[in-house]
């Protein structure tokens, strides 16, 4: 089972590109990384998902080195209502996630 | 579109007092999963479950139970409420190989007095 580090918190103002970095120094070959978004009171949102290289969507960016022994997760031009709590997971997806885990994650504060 | 529904969103319970949360997924997805959350924590699976009638431990499963007769419900109980079990829980669906992820519900925030 893959285990996450990610900082406990980061600071950014608006306007500004974040990017939190995650690392998983014993991802396996099966693995994949996901990346979720939880605003206070609400239930977390799946962000983005990916295997290597780079991934985009309508939301956020994630970079996946060759080794893939981390990700970094990169929110362009961040505004107030992207505060939240950011979780990296790492986990089989032919699993179901069954065994994944969601670590404590990074809070995200962006400022006007 | 509902997609996870859970019911209550909030309780007090008492010391030894039992009661069931349920949840519910419209989406038709065979993984449903209990996660607990605490106050500064990441969230933590208690049970889940990869299909109607099967129901499995996760992490933290003592003090709860499960069941899942309904493939779009997923029932958590607790027979004896004690204080430690003060949290917010989340429900979570998911179809088996998923490249989109989970789907939470808004959770239910209990507190056992």
């Amino acid at each position: 089972l893959a285990k996450t580090t990610q900082p406990i918190s980061m600071d950014s103002y608006e306007g500004q590109e974040v990017n939190i970095t995650c690392s998983h120094n014993n991802i396996a070959t099966n693995d994949y990384i996901t990346w979720y978004q939880q605003f206070p009171s609400q239930g977390p949102r799946f962000i983005i998902q990916g295997y290597k290289t780079k991934v985009t969507n309508e939301v956020a960016s994630l970079f996946i080195p060759a080794d893939r022994k981390s990700s970094t997760l990169s929110l362009p031009r961040v505004s107030l209502s992207d505060t939240a709590v950011y979780y990296c997971l790492v986990g089989d997806m032919n699993s179901g996630y069954s065994t994944l885990t969601f670590g404590k994650g990074t809070m995200l504060l962006v400022s006007p | 579109n509902a997609g996870v529904t859970q019911t209550p969103k909030f309780r007090v319970l008492k010391t030894g007092q039992s009661m069931t949360l349920l949840c519910a997924q419209d989406m038709n997805h065979e993984y449903m999963y209990w996660y607990r959350q605490d106050p500064g924590m990441g969230l933590r699976l208690i049970h889940y479950s990869v299909g109607e009638g099967t129901t499995a431990k996760g992490e933290v499963p003592d003090g709860y139970n499960v069941s899942r007769l309904k493939k779009q419900n997923f029932l958590l109980g607790l027979e004896s409420a004690a204080p430690s079990q003060t949290s917010v829980y989340f429900c979570a669906s998911s179809i088996p190989i998923t490249r989109d992820g989970y789907t939470f519900g808004s959770g239910t925030r209990l507190t056992v007095v």
